[in-house]
């Protein structure tokens, strides 16, 4: 059973940098898959960050993409996040997911989500 | 960017009762739209994806239909657990996928 999981500071700086970890377990990340970000801010519905494949290929939502870095590190079978210049409108809960390649659509293994908040 | 719309927003029914929730494409998705069940404090749950196929393991009183702009996901006899927040949402066209605002399944 694959699992994920979110880690990361709970709390970031108005201008500063989120960075958050998905560790990977249960399988390997380098398997025909899309590692991918999403986030749920407050009150709000869910929005897809980015994905990242193991060969480093990467989508990135074009609201995001200016700030938006995805990274995988196969070596620690995780891959993160960092997104740059963070305002309060980034506080939200995080998700990491997989999205298969092949045979099934949509995101069939989520992580707990972590909450960050964006204040001074 | 494709538009995912739900409603209703919030639906009230007794427990043993159908449930049908609904979703629309601000253009056409075919048929590649995935149903996600949450519960607050943890993981959204795949439920349905490609419209109608059930994801391993989501028992068969669960069930989706249509394609290109509407959709429905059905909840034949709603169970204690199945009170959540359900989301749709399309791997048709992207980046970005989107997703629904979520419709609340709340007990009548």
């Amino acid at each position: 059973q694959v699992q994920l999981q979110e880690s990361g500071p709970g709390l970031v700086k108005p201008s500063g940098t989120l960075s958050l970890t998905c560790a990977v377990s249960g399988g390997s990340i380098s398997t025909p898959n899309w590692w991918t970000w999403l986030r749920q801010p407050p009150g709000k519905g869910l929005e897809w960050i980015g994905e990242i494949y193991h060969s480093g290929n990467t989508n990135y939502n074009p609201s995001l993409k200016s700030r938006v870095t995805i990274s995988v590190d196969k070596s620690k079978n995780q891959f993160s996040l960092q997104l740059n210049s963070v305002t309060a409108a980034d506080t939200a809960v995080y998700y990491c997911a997989r999205a298969p390649n092949v045979d099934v659509g949509g995101f069939d293994y989520w992580g707990q989500g972590t909450l960050v908040t964006v204040s001074s | 960017e494709t538009v995912m719309t739900q409603s209703p927003a919030t639906l009230s029914v007794s427990p043993g009762e159908r449930a049908t929730l609904s979703c629309r494409a601000s253009q056409s998705v075919s048929n590649n739209l995935a149903w996600y069940q949450h519960k607050p404090g943890k993981a959204p749950r795949l439920l349905i994806f490609d419209a109608s196929t059930r994801a391993t393991g989501v028992p068969a009183r669960f069930s989706g239909s249509g394609s290109g702009t509407e959709f429905t996901l059905t909840i034949s006899s709603l169970q204690s657990e199945d009170f959540a927040v359900y989301y749709c949402q399309q791997y048709y066209d992207w980046p970005p996928y989107t997703f629904g605002q979520g419709t609340k399944l709340e007990i009548k």
